[in-house]
């Protein structure tokens, strides 16, 4: 099957750094790529939809100059939460698909923001 | 209301049990259905694609029914490593969004 890596895995910062968090499609070309966030009980929610080359499509009530996304490449999607706070502090799940087909999922991010 | 909606649990039964698992959704409009598992604090996996007609994994059979809007998943001889939240997912074409339901938390004792 096809892989999904993320990096960090976990990351722990300060109130009002910023953090950017990788996704990597890493035999296959995603040309589609999505963002999830996952609260503790919660179902995963979407965030958002970026193709690559175009700017992200993002889900009702996310901001979209908070969470800043960028797919530059058919392999990398790169996630930056600005200003993070501690209700950002969440499960960060990356997906890579292949032109409209499964979606494979990274093993997500766990961020905590003190 | 949610797209997607599953009775949370738990659900805990004796390995070798039967268990089924139920899931409604919303959007008429959905094309395509999953079930995932993730296990704790890990990424969901995709466990089985839901078609019209039903289909059989294994131990695994999942049905769609269409005019009900509802979505089931049986686990047959359910064993240790089956314990695990499993997911119902509803696909739209329009927008390749996935709709996860809150999961079904599944627990098997010895």
């Amino acid at each position: 099957g096809a892989v999904v890596s993320q990096h960090p895995s976990r990351v722990i910062c300060k109130s009002g750094t910023s953090v950017k968090i990788e996704c990597r499609s890493l035999d296959f070309q995603a040309t589609t790529m999505f963002w999830y966030r996952q609260f503790p009980k919660q179902s995963l929610m979407l965030m958002a939809t970026s193709n690559e080359g175009s700017k992200a499509t993002y889900e009702q009530g996310v901001e979209k100059d908070k969470f800043l996304i960028n797919h530059a490449s058919l392999t990398l999607s790169t996630l930056t939460v600005t200003s993070a706070h501690p209700e950002d502090s969440s499960f960060y799940i990356c997906s890579g698909a292949r032109n409209g087909e499964t979606q494979y999922f990274g093993p997500g991010t766990r961020l905590l923001v003190l | 209301r949610k797209e997607v909606e599953q009775d949370p649990g738990p659900f805990n039964v004796p390995e070798g049990a039967t268990v089924a698992f139920n899931c409604t959704y919303s959007n008429s409009a959905s094309q395509s259905f999953f079930w995932y598992r993730q296990d704790c604090r890990k990424e969901p996996k995709l466990l089985m694609s839901v078609y019209s007609s039903g289909n059989e994994d294994g131990r695994f059979t999942a049905q769609l029914n269409r005019a009900s809007q509802y979505i089931s998943l049986l686990i047959r001889d359910s064993k240790l490593s089956d314990s695990a939240t499993y997911l119902c997912v509803a696909f739209s074409n329009s927008g390749y969004a996935l709709n996860f339901g809150k999961g079904t938390s599944l627990l098997v004792t010895p």
